[in-house]
């Protein structure tokens, strides 16, 4: 496609069910990027992937996210057990890979509400 | 957590007018970008402008990036009511990570009346 596609573009789910996010990136972007984007407020850096290697997850906030991009196009953020606090906008984005100063492609997010 | 403030919160105007958002950061940065974001919808990439840079035109947008101060501004000129989103600023940190790894600030909404 066009430009970096997530879904579902929302998700309800329940207080500690395990929910699955997909990335589809830009076709050939080597780097891609999730962000947690909560009510009125910027996105938050969540992880990084360059192709198939996952090279910064600093930013996860335990070890309930997982994610992955095993082929090196496609990935997925796995949520465990949710808690009410993950509820956000999960943002996806992706670009070619230099050394900075190259725009990041954002996907429209995900919305998952935790009840 | 966030790199820095953006100011104001919000900005409202009537269209025809300038809107002007400053943003503040903390760490030394290899550049700075803003993105806008519609209600619902992603983030739009706006411009970029490095270290070494101390303004940048593109169209209706004027930024300006003063590194002693680590402040920068967006102006957006003869705003349209299609302006009417949320921007944020964007640092890509010096001496650190080389790929690109963005902080953002929490966002002006502006609102442009018709």
């Amino acid at each position: 496609g066009a430009g970096v596609s997530q879904s579902p573009r929302y998700k309800v789910a329940k207080r500690g069910q395990d929910v699955a996010l997909r990335c589809d990136p830009i076709s050939g972007h080597v780097s891609l990027f999730w962000y947690q984007q909560a009510l009125g407020q910027g996105p938050e850096f969540l992880t990084y992937f360059q192709n198939e290697a996952q090279l910064d997850k600093s930013g996860l906030p335990s070890d309930r996210f997982f994610a992955e991009r095993p082929e090196g196009s496609v990935s997925t953020l796995k949520i465990q057990r949710t808690q009410q606090e993950d509820s956000a906008v999960y943002l996806c984005a992706s670009n070619v890979y230099r050394a900075g100063d190259e725009p990041q492609h954002f996907g429209d997010g995900t919305r998952l509400s935790i009840l | 957590s966030q790199q820095g403030e953006e100011d104001p919160q919000a900005l409202s105007i009537q269209e025809g007018e300038n809107a002007t958002m400053n943003c503040s950061y903390k760490t030394s940065i290899n550049n700075l970008q803003w993105y806008r974001q519609n209600s619902g919808r992603g983030l739009v990439h706006l411009i970029l402008i490095r270290s070494n840079e101390r303004e940048k035109h593109s169209g209706r947008l004027r930024v300006t990036l003063d590194t002693s101060k680590k402040s920068s501004s967006l102006l957006i000129t003869a705003s349209r009511a299609a302006d009417t989103a949320s921007y944020f600023c964007a640092t890509d940190g010096a001496g650190g990570t080389s790929y690109g790894k963005l902080t953002f600030g929490q966002g002006t909404i502006l609102t442009v009346h018709p």
